[in-house]
């Protein structure tokens, strides 16, 4: 496809349940953000790879979230043992390059942890 | 720690009506400066940005921003808002040698018609 996207859109689950969430870059971009958007607040950076690799973390909520990438395309984000704060949008992003290049965002998963 | 402020969290302005939006950062080295924009229902997506050189930046859909370094602030203009312009506005700040994008809190524009 031409843009970013995420899937699922939505999630429902419930609290202590694992979540996976997958993330589609666009095709030829090294650089993959994720974000997270709670009410009110604006989007706090989870972490970023480039290529497979996520030189940084230090975004991580906590070590029931982790993350990877695959052949420098497809990523996930896990977060294990889910609780009611982690209830937000979860945004992914590429760039065709790390640093000051724009990002392509994707249509975000909406995860609502009951 | 390093952050963005974005000071108005919601605008709402009649057709023709100048806009500004306040975006202040805090850190004192070389930053990147980006605004994006996020319409009712789609994806966020960049309106401008600022790397160096001429502090005057312009975007798409008649924006500008200005980068003032002495007040560490990138504020939003139009000059002649539309209908069309309603959406949620961010600021953010990439600062000189990490990829750790600080974003905004975000302004939800609305525009009257």
């Amino acid at each position: 496809g031409a843009g970013v996207s995420q899937s699922p859109s939505n999630k429902v689950t419930e609290k202590g349940k694992d979540v996976e969430l997958r993330c589609d870059p666009i095709s030829g971009h090294t650089a993959l953000y994720w974000y997270r958007q709670s009410l009110g607040q604006g989007l706090e950076f989870l972490i970023y790879f480039q290529g497979n690799s996520a030189p940084d973390k230090s975004g991580l909520p906590s070590d029931r979230f982790s993350a990877e990438r695959t052949g420098g395309s497809v990523s996930t984000l896990t977060i294990q043992r889910t609780q009611q704060e982690d209830s937000a949008v979860y945004l992914c992003a590429s760039s065709i390059y790390p640093g000051a290049y724009e990002q392509y965002f994707g249509p975000g998963t909406r995860l609502t942890v009951t | 720690a390093q952050s963005v402020s974005q000071h108005n969290h919601h605008v709402i302005l009649s057709e023709a009506a100048s806009l500004e939006l306040g975006c202040n950062y805090s850190y004192g080295g070389t930053v990147n400066l980006f605004w994006y924009v996020q319409y009712p229902g789609q994806h966020l997506q960049l309106l401008l940005k600022y790397f160096s050189g001429d502090p005057l930046v312009k975007g798409i859909k008649g924006f500008e921003a200005e980068f003032i370094k002495s007040k560490f602030s990138f504020n939003l203009r139009k000059p002649s808002v539309q209908w069309s312009d309603t959406a949620e506005y961010f600021c953010a700040a990439l600062t000189s040698g990490t990829y750790k994008y600080i974003f905004g809190t975000g302004t939800r524009l609305k525009v009257l018609a």
